[in-house]
């Protein structure tokens, strides 16, 4: 699987979008953009995934560029409970190995 | 989706002895995976177990430390072995739903601290 960077850390007031970058310019053609994240003392939740279009769901938006060497992950209204660390990741989807190999990720602080 | 339990929650070792952590899942799966997550850092992959088939570690881990058994398509185990203060960190199950790749569950973690 790709590697993936990210930045350590972000800030975000809250009510306001959190907008987490991710470059993975190693991407294979049949590897997928993964995002996840932990809080704190639980184990990591799905969040969204893609492959090279723009995804949306109850959650998030994903922005993957035309050369999907990047993309954004968009909270469109952070609140506290977003507080969090985010993990970008890239694998085949329904792979048969199913590995899914954690980065470092981007603590996210959304601040009242 | 899945729901996944883990027993013990939390646990205290003396250094030298074994910790086996058990992983329940409500549904039956393939795969599952166990990882371990020092503190302060991200979740590192410790090894994939299929039910009937031995289980597959990663670089760096191996079976005569974290022992792992797959009774059935709804359970595993994973014995972190000779306990040393460095094993100190939350060991995390996680498993594989379907196939159209938002399927990933995690469980709650078991929180290991070795004396």
């Amino acid at each position: 699987d790709a590697k993936t960077t990210q930045p350590p850390s972000m800030d975000c007031a809250e009510g306001r979008a959190a907008n987490l970058p991710c470059n993975h310019s190693t991407i294979s053609g049949n590897e997928y953009v993964y995002w996840y994240r932990q809080i704190h003392s639980q184990g990591p939740q799905y969040i969204i995934h893609g492959l090279k279009n723009n995804e949306t769901n109850e959650m998030a938006s994903l922005i993957i560029t035309e050369d999907r060497k990047s993309s954004t992950l968009i909270l469109p209204h952070a609140t506290l409970r977003d507080t969090a660390v985010y993990y970008c990741i890239v694998r085949v989807a329904s792979s048969n190995t199913g590995k899914l190999i954690f980065g470092q990720g981007t603590t996210l602080q959304v601040k009242p | 989706s899945a729901v996944i339990s883990q027993k013990p929650s939390r646990d205290i070792c003396q250094r030298g002895t074994s910790l086996t952590i058990q992983c329940q899942v409500d549904s039956q799966v393939t795969m599952m995976f166990w990882y371990r997550q020092q503190p302060g850092q991200s979740l590192t992959l410790i090894a994939t177990a299929n039910q009937g088939s031995e289980a597959t570690y990663e670089s760096g881990f191996v079976i005569d430390k974290f022992p792992i058994s797959r009774p059935n398509l709804t359970f595993s185990t994973l014995t972190v072995s000779n306990l040393s203060p460095e094993d100190s960190s939350i060991y995390l199950c996680s498993v594989e739903v379907g196939l159209a790749g938002d399927g990933r569950f995690f469980g709650p973690g078991t929180r290991l601290t070795v004396l």
